[in-house]
């Protein structure tokens, strides 16, 4: 069984640049999340995909956006790259509207914009 | 809306000895839940526990305890007999409105 997979592991960048980031779900699971870590920081809510739109978003601007494919995989895009949106970014599955909503991590895309 | 707060940036701990990681909260939401995640140098965010707001009995998973007081808005951590792979980062996480709210985060170090 399959866990949650992330590529690329590694990015690197220049400002104003565009990139996608990709997610596979875990097997079974049709909602994806996307969270931005900051070096030293928790992680930080971007979005959250269901049946191919987009249910809720944080505090992110425009530049963020996403997709989710009709088989549950969904990218990330991130338009105008400036120097702070270096970070990791986790991709989390999960089933929607569970009591206990367990999320699976992926391993992470460590983006790095110079 | 969500707040999580841990109030220790950084713990050293001998090996073998048990380990509490504070965790309070604020939530406005009736029904919640709470995790547990660790995070190694690999980045990778792993479960640990889960308790939820209606659960009777705090939480326990093999050497994790989740001591929950309601009443206090806390959910402390404690690892028992700690051992070196225990090092890591620890998030205290609440789950509410579809989402997961992270504290920053205590960095645990075990040492020999």
């Amino acid at each position: 069984d399959a866990g949650v997979t992330q590529s690329p592991t590694h990015l690197i960048k220049t400002r104003g640049q565009q990139v996608t980031l990709r997610c596979s779900p875990k097997s079974g699971h049709d909602t994806v999340s996307w969270y931005q870590q900051a070096l030293g920081q928790g992680p930080q809510f971007i979005f959250q995909y269901y049946e191919e739109e987009e249910r809720q978003r944080g505090n992110f601007p425009d530049r963020f956006s996403g997709h989710q494919f009709p088989n549950y995989s969904s990218e990330l895009n991130v338009n105008a790259l400036l120097l702070g949106d270096s970070a990791l970014y986790l991709c989390a599955s999960s089933l929607p509207d569970r009591g206990y909503n367990e999320q699976f991590f992926g391993p992470g895309t460590r983006l790095t914009v110079l | 809306a969500q707040k999580i707060t841990q109030t220790q940036p950084g713990m050293f701990v001998q090996e073998k000895e048990a380990v509490t990681l504070d965790c309070t909260y604020d939530t406005s939401d009736p029904s919640y839940g709470l995790f547990w995640y660790k995070q190694p140098s690999s980045g990778e965010m792993i479960f640990l526990i889960y308790q939820g707001s209606y659960d009777q009995q705090n939480a326990t998973e093999g050497r994790y305890s989740l001591n929950f007081q309601k009443a206090r808005k806390s959910a402390n951590l404690v690892i028992s007999a700690s051992q070196l792979g225990d090092s890591a980062m620890y998030f205290c996480v609440n789950f509410g409105n579809e989402k997961l709210t992270f504290g920053t985060g205590t960095r645990l170090t075990i040492i020999p």
